[in-house]
């Protein structure tokens, strides 16, 4: 079946730095993607709507300078969080569009940790 | 808001017993999606059930969709202490096009 390959899995930064997820879909051209953010303990909160070739939709109180999204191909969406702290540690997950087929299956990644210190 | 609920939000049983999740929802959809997440650990996914389907399988996984009542439920029969995890259902929705996540719930397998 399809596949979405998140990238990092795991990744440490310090305060104030920026760092950047990639979300790939693996056999499929994806024209949509979504990216989630995770509290401990809690459900996956949708942070915003990545289009190919045009600018990212972010759900309310999601900070847009915050996080950076680039969807450049239609494989390929990057989440950069921007001058990170520690409050921005969390767990981040992607989710790509299979236009192709019935009811225009979603698809996830496994996400990425991030830990700011 | 999210789209989903799920209830229980926590759930304890016996090994051996069945576990059932019920997961809620608000719009139209095209299909939805179970998934587990061990404490710490990314999710995996277990199924896909599309809005056409009515009841599906996979192992010792049970998942039932009516989309009259914008409501599917999650079967594991024959617990095992290794199940216990928190399940979350994932909708994809129809007209916005998004997919968005229930609270979850907690199963604790006991021993």
């Amino acid at each position: 079946g399809a596949v979405v390959s998140q990238h990092p899995s795991w990744v440490i930064c310090k305060s104030g730095t920026s760092v950047k997820i990639e979300c790939r879909s693996l056999d499929f051209q994806a024209t949509t993607m979504f990216w989630y953010r995770q509290f401990p303990k809690q459900s996956l909160m949708l942070m915003a709507t990545s289009n190919e070739g045009s600018k990212a939709t972010y759900e309310q109180g999601v900070e847009k300078d915050k996080f950076l999204i680039n969807h450049a191909s239609l494989t390929l969406s990057t989440l950069t969080v921007t001058s990170a702290h520690p409050e921005d540690s969390s767990f981040y997950i992607c989710s790509a569009r299979d236009p192709v087929g019935f009811g225009n299956t979603i698809y996830f990644g496994e996400g990425s940790w991030l830990t700011v210190v | 808001s999210q789209q989903g609920e799920e209830d229980p939000q926590a759930l304890s049983i016996q090994e051996g017993e069945n576990a059932t999740m019920n997961c809620s929802y608000k719009t139209s959809i095209n299909n939805l999606q179970w998934y587990r997440q061990n404490s710490g650990r990314g999710l995996v996914h277990l199924i896909l059930i599309r809005s056409n389907e009515r009841e599906k399988h996979s192992g010792r996984l049970r998942v039932t969709l009516d989309t009259s009542k914008k409501s599917s439920s999650l079967l594991i029969t024959a617990s095992r202490a290794a199940d216990t995890a928190s399940y979350f259902c994932a909708t994809a929705q129809t007209n916005a096009g998004k997919s968005t996540f229930g609270d979850g719930t907690t199963l604790t397998v006991k021993p």
